[in-house]
């Protein structure tokens, strides 16, 4: 079946250094969903990618789908302390089923 | 307000004790998911509907069970519950058409079988 692999695992970075995590599918996707959830909190939807090779910004956010819409790349410049958190990628196949990767767990020094 | 409901938020029960995790939305949506979340493992899905009385399997649907009678809600039923389905469970729904498939998920629920 499909399988999105994410990495890397864990990632603790220095405030302002940036950070990025991958994302690839064993299988072409329609679309894919990136998702952020705090400590103690639940994944909240930050953006859907759908074009081949489409980027997309918010703020220090910026966000990448493949030209062969099987990988995808979340990048953020300069963390802050409030980007703490795990970052899940999700990639739907037509039909609804979205298949989350283990996710990216960041932590932030001050 | 949109939101997912669920209930309860945390659960301490013992092993084959039946119990139900209740999963309510007021947003019409047709599409509404289980997942369990477990440490490096990300999210699973258990079970999945598409609409009121379609339901199918996710990818970890072993000791569970679903129904979808009405749209808005989406219970989960362990029968026998066992230890290693101790985690934290959550529930979301989203729209189905053309767009944005969003999930919105619920708070989740904190699940421990003794």
């Amino acid at each position: 079946g499909q399988q999105v692999m994410q990495i890397p695992q864990y990632q603790h970075v220095q405030e302002g250094e940036d950070f990025t995590t991958y994302c690839n599918s064993s299988t072409t996707l329609s679309n894919i969903q990136w998702y952020k959830q705090r400590p103690g909190g639940h994944p909240v939807f930050l953006i859907q990618l759908v074009k081949s090779g489409e980027v997309k910004k918010q703020k220090r956010l910026t966000f990448q789908f493949g030209e062969a819409k099987k990988n995808s790349s979340l990048h953020i410049t300069a963390t802050q302390t409030t980007d703490v958190g795990t970052y899940f990628c999700a990639g739907q196949e037509y039909g609804n089923k979205l298949v989350f990767g283990a996710g990216t767990i960041l932590r932030v020094k001050s | 307000e949109a939101q997912v409901t669920q209930n309860p938020r945390y659960l301490i029960t013992v092993t084959g004790k039946k119990l139900t995790v209740t999963c309510s939305q007021n947003m019409n949506h047709e599409y509404m998911s289980w997942y369990r979340q477990d440490p490096g493992l990300g999210l699973r899905q258990i079970y999945y509907s598409m609409n009121v009385e379609v339901t199918d399997k996710g990818d970890v649907p072993e000791g569970y069970k679903v129904s979808r009678k009405e749209k808005r809600n989406f219970p989960l039923i362990l029968e026998s519950p066992s230890p290693n389905q101790t985690s934290l469970y959550f529930c979301a729904s989203s729209y189905r058409g053309t767009g944005t498939h969003e999930q919105y998920f619920g708070p989740g629920t904190r699940l421990t079988v003794t």
